[in-house]
């Protein structure tokens, strides 16, 4: 099975900061790749899927980039909204595996 | 709108079963898959299957076979996940996400049912 991992596990920044968090898959994945947002005691929210492509109504001030292995997220400007674990999956096959995530508080 | 809407909250011993169900509304249930996922207390989220709208074809995580047992009826637009056997850390949220138009990436998510074993 494809394992995905992420770094850094946890950061802490200001607000207005940007902010980038790396997942790396173990093979190619294309860019099926997704990227969620989770905050303390809430529900997964769906940020980007396909690598880059924005959900609707999530703020341009997030970013997807990568193909291949290589993903990244990028908060172009970090907000105290934005404080959640941020978790990558994969899903160019089953199982459609998550990152273990990356917690984002600020400084 | 969209809702998920999960059942509520279990205890359990080892060795039980649990039965965890789904209720969709506000959208064509035959046309999307419906996926499960985890979260242990503190932890990731962690992929678990997932069920046609017809039931007909459940995929599981490897990790899961034989231990868990996910249905759909259309007739009430209820999914459901068992998980027989139930260990320690089997203590979770357990989430059903739909999935997203042929992209398997989950734009909505039940509210998560906790479910805790317990002796």
């Amino acid at each position: 099975d494809i394992q995905m991992t992420q770094s850094p596990s946890s950061l802490s920044a200001s607000v207005g900061d940007r902010v980038t968090i790396t997942c790396r898959a173990s093979q190619g994945i294309s860019n099926y790749l997704a990227w969620y947002q989770q905050k303390p005691g809430r529900v997964p929210k769906l940020l980007i899927y396909g690598a880059s492509t924005l959900q609707s109504g999530v703020p341009s001030r997030f970013s997807g980039r990568g193909s291949g292995t290589d993903f990244t997220l990028t908060i172009s400007s970090l907000q105290p909204e934005d404080v959640a674990t941020y978790y990558c999956q994969k899903y160019s096959g089953a199982p459609f595996t998550f990152g273990p995530g990356t917690k984002v508080d600020i400084k | 709108q969209v809702q998920l809407v999960q059942s509520g909250a279990e205890v359990k011993k080892p060795g039980a079963s649990v039965n965890v169900s789904c209720k969709a509304s506000g959208y064509a249930f035959s046309a999307f898959y419906m996926h499960w996922v985890r979260q242990a207390p503190g932890q990731g989220l962690e992929w678990m299957g997932m069920i046609t709208p017809s039931g007909d074809r459940p995929t599981y995580a490897q990790k899961f076979q034989g231990r868990v047992s996910m249905t759909s009826d259309t007739s009430t637009g209820t999914v459901s996940l068992e998980v027989s056997s139930l260990r320690y850390d089997d203590t979770a949220v357990y989430y059903c996400a739909r999935e997203k138009g042929g992209l398997v990436t989950f734009d909505y998510w039940g509210q998560g049912t906790l479910v805790i074993v317990s002796s």
